[in-house]
């Protein structure tokens, strides 16, 4: 199983609102990723979680808060969003440690509508 | 990590091969070539990677000049699913998690 898997697929919601995106790999990844895509961009590094532990915060706003609750899912909470926070969300993992595999596997994204 | 440089955009017939440039002048010793695409509304592919050897797997080639300042993703016979936009990305391989830093890209098109 090389896949990723993304939870919702589209999502909207208001600036007062509190919602949570939520990513799931059974690779046995010990790698977990958050990007932020806006629309005709690239990819932009927003969190990395090694070993279930933040390694990486690329100075995202508060209002983004990661969660990695085993080594399997990764949750991206949004609290008090901007409407400019409008973007694909996409979840990755790889492995770590000696593997000499290090590709990072991408989900499908999110994508996040705040009205 | 180097800087990666490419084409905005690029077309190529079906059933052609397709040969994506990127160049990397500044790259170091210890940096990998990276390669990823992203079709349309989905998540970035893996595509290949390679240090200084050429190499090939099921999906492409990567041809890496002998000084390493540039290279070339090959798809040997582009299909219309070949059209995306293709990522050429140097990065060290470190211990830890890799933090990949995505520029502008190469749209290749595939026309029927």
């Amino acid at each position: 199983d090389t896949e990723v898997t993304q939870t919702p697929k589209h999502l909207v919601m208001g600036m007062t609102n509190k919602k949570s995106l939520k990513c799931e790999q059974h690779m046995g990844h010990r790698a977990m990723y958050w990007y932020k895509q806006k629309a005709k961009k690239p990819p932009e590094l927003m969190f990395v979680y090694s070993y279930e532990k933040l390694s990486i915060n690329e100075s995202v706003p508060s209002r983004f808060s990661p969660e990695c609750p085993n080594s399997s899912l990764l949750n991206l909470h949004l609290h008090a969003l901007q409407p400019e926070d409008s973007a694909l969300y996409l979840c990755a993992s790889s492995q770590l440690g000696r593997s000499i595999r290090r590709e990072q596997y991408f989900g499908p994204g999110t994508r996040l509508t705040v009205t | 990590d180097a800087k990666t440089t490419q084409p905005t955009s690029m077309d190529c017939a079906e059933g052609r091969a397709a040969n994506l440039p990127c160049n990397h002048s500044t790259i170091s010793g210890n940096e990998y070539v990276y390669w990823y695409r992203q079709i349309h509304s989905q998540g970035p592919q893996y595509i290949i990677h390679g240090l200084k050897n050429n190499e090939t797997n099921e999906m492409a080639s990567l041809i890496i000049t002998e000084d390493r300042k540039s290279s070339t993703l090959i798809l040997p016979h582009a299909t219309l699913r070949d059209t995306a936009v293709y990522y050429c990305i140097v990065r060290a391989r470190i211990q830890g998690a890799q933090k990949l830093v995505f520029g502008q890209g190469t749209r290749l098109t595939i026309n029927p």
